[in-house]
């Protein structure tokens, strides 16, 4: 089975700093790696999918991630923060067996300090 | 265009009661998830669907739960004799096909059982 694991529930950072959240995975076949975002009272939208293509993955709002196999890592990163990014964050990883249910980790809220 | 919806947003309810949490995917999405998010358990995976039928039923966490699919669109998913840990949000998403395809997510209903 596959599972994730987000390192920091809560992460602050300071206005226009670097955002740094970090995911680890497990899983015993290749697997299919995303971060969601989740703002106070919505559903969760898609920041950006990691799916074999290229290990630097760009996605919406100026995020990207890495995929890094010998780390098992795929951590979220953002040069400067900007107020609009307080929200929860979401890793989650599937695989393509059966179908691609997701598996989240635990999130990590972020908040940005004026 | 329209995203997934999800009806009704808020659900209160008696234990023992039974409830229906409704889920209008993308059209044309194939793929249909449900997800269960709550404080003590997080983001948890329920069933999934493939057009009508439901080869993963294996995240319902107890008989009392049963969710179906028709016309390959819209989901119903059914809580009978509802308990206080049924108390959660319920998320639904589609995917334009089972494999490769990004889950877009509805804003979920958010059901308490008093």
């Amino acid at each position: 089975a596959q599972s994730v694991t987000q390192l920091g529930s809560h992460v602050s950072v300071s206005e226009g700093a670097l955002v740094l959240l970090r995911c680890n995975y497990s899983s015993s076949v290749p697997p299919y790696l995303f971060w969601y975002v989740q703002y106070p009272n919505q559903g969760l939208q898609l920041l950006l999918k990691y799916t074999s293509a290229a290990t630097l993955v760009k996605g919406i709002n100026g995020f990207e991630a890495e995929f890094k196999k010998s780390e098992t890592s795929f951590h979220l990163t953002k040069p400067s923060a900007h107020m609009s990014d307080a929200a929860e964050y979401f890793c989650a990883v599937s695989v393509m067996i059966g179908n691609e249910k997701l598996t989240f980790g635990t999130g990590t809220r972020l908040t940005i300090i004026p | 265009g329209a995203g997934v919806s999800q009806s009704p947003s808020n659900k209160v309810t008696e234990k023992g009661k039974d409830v229906e949490l409704r889920c209008d995917p993308i059209s044309g999405h194939t793929a249909l998830y449900w997800y269960r998010q709550s404080l003590g358990q997080g983001l948890e995976f329920l069933i999934y669907f493939q057009g009508n039928s439901a080869p993963d039923k294996s995240g319902l966490p107890s008989d009392r739960f049963s969710a179906e699919r028709t016309g390959g669109s819209v989901s119903t998913l059914t809580i009978q004799r509802t308990q206080q840990e049924d108390s959660a949000v319920y998320l639904c998403a589609s995917s334009p096909r089972p494999f490769g395809g990004e889950q877009y997510f509805g804003p979920g209903t958010r059901l308490t059982v008093t």
